[in-house]
């Protein structure tokens, strides 16, 4: 029974590339939540995403930062012209249903992207 | 103001014996739920243990308890007989019942555990 699975694990991305980081949410999961992790800080919340919505991108910058979760396939958190600030650890978690307050969620191991 | 603060960046602890991590949150949902998660230096986050906002009993889970004082918001994490492989960033994490879809988490506090 496999975890969250994310890929790739390290990216390295030039200054003006773009990133795309992948997330396969655990067997039965249709919800999926994206978090970037700065370094020697908290994890934020960017986006959660059934499949095929995106139910709240209250924590997406308005711009280059777009996630999608199809109905097939993995989740992708994409960053176009990627900037050196967006360096940090990205990570997906997922959950069996609709959030609740007292719902763990189970993360992946996180995307570690370095923009040069 | 934060959600969740956590005062102690890093914490060493003897090997076996106990550690508390201060975690105070900020909320007015009266229905919330406070989790704590383990980040080794490989990276990813453990879901540890968690307590709810109404449970009159503090959480426990093996080694790990939960110092949940409603009052003074505070949901401290306490680990008994430390062991090295408890050596990581501990992240205290909440979430709110009017504002489900995202967790609330801490800037953590780096445990070493000393043999």
């Amino acid at each position: 029974n496999a975890g969250v699975m994310q890929n790739p694990r390290h990216l390295v991305r030039r200054r003006g590339q773009e990133a795309r980081l992948r997330c396969s949410p655990m067997k039965g999961h249709s919800h999926v939540y994206w978090y970037r992790q700065l370094p020697e800080e908290g994890l934020k919340f960017m986006v959660y995403l059934q499949k095929e919505n995106i139910i709240d991108e209250s924590g997406m910058p308005k711009e280059r930062f777009s996630a999608e979760f199809p109905k097939e396939g993995p989740s992708i958190l994409r960053i176009q012209q990627v900037v050196r600030g967006d360096s940090a650890a990205y990570f997906c978690a997922s959950s069996p249903r609709q959030g609740h307050k007292d719902t763990e969620a189970f993360f992946g191991q996180g995307t570690r992207l370095t923009v040069v | 103001a934060q959600k969740i603060t956590q005062t102690q960046p890093g914490m060493f602890v003897q090997e076996k014996e106990a550690v508390t991590l201060d975690c105070t949150y900020d909320t007015s949902d009266p229905s919330y739920g406070l989790f704590w998660y383990k980040q080794p230096s490989s990276g990813e986050m453990i879901f540890l243990i968690y307590q709810g906002s109404y449970d009159q009993q503090n959480a426990t889970e093996g080694r790990y308890s939960l110092n949940f004082q409603k009052a003074r918001k505070s949901a401290n994490l306490v680990i008994s007989a430390s062991q090295l492989g408890d050596s990581a960033m501990y992240f205290c994490a909440m979430r709110e019942e009017y504002n489900f879809n995202k967790f609330y988490f801490g800037s953590g506090t780096k445990l070493n555990v000393k043999p």
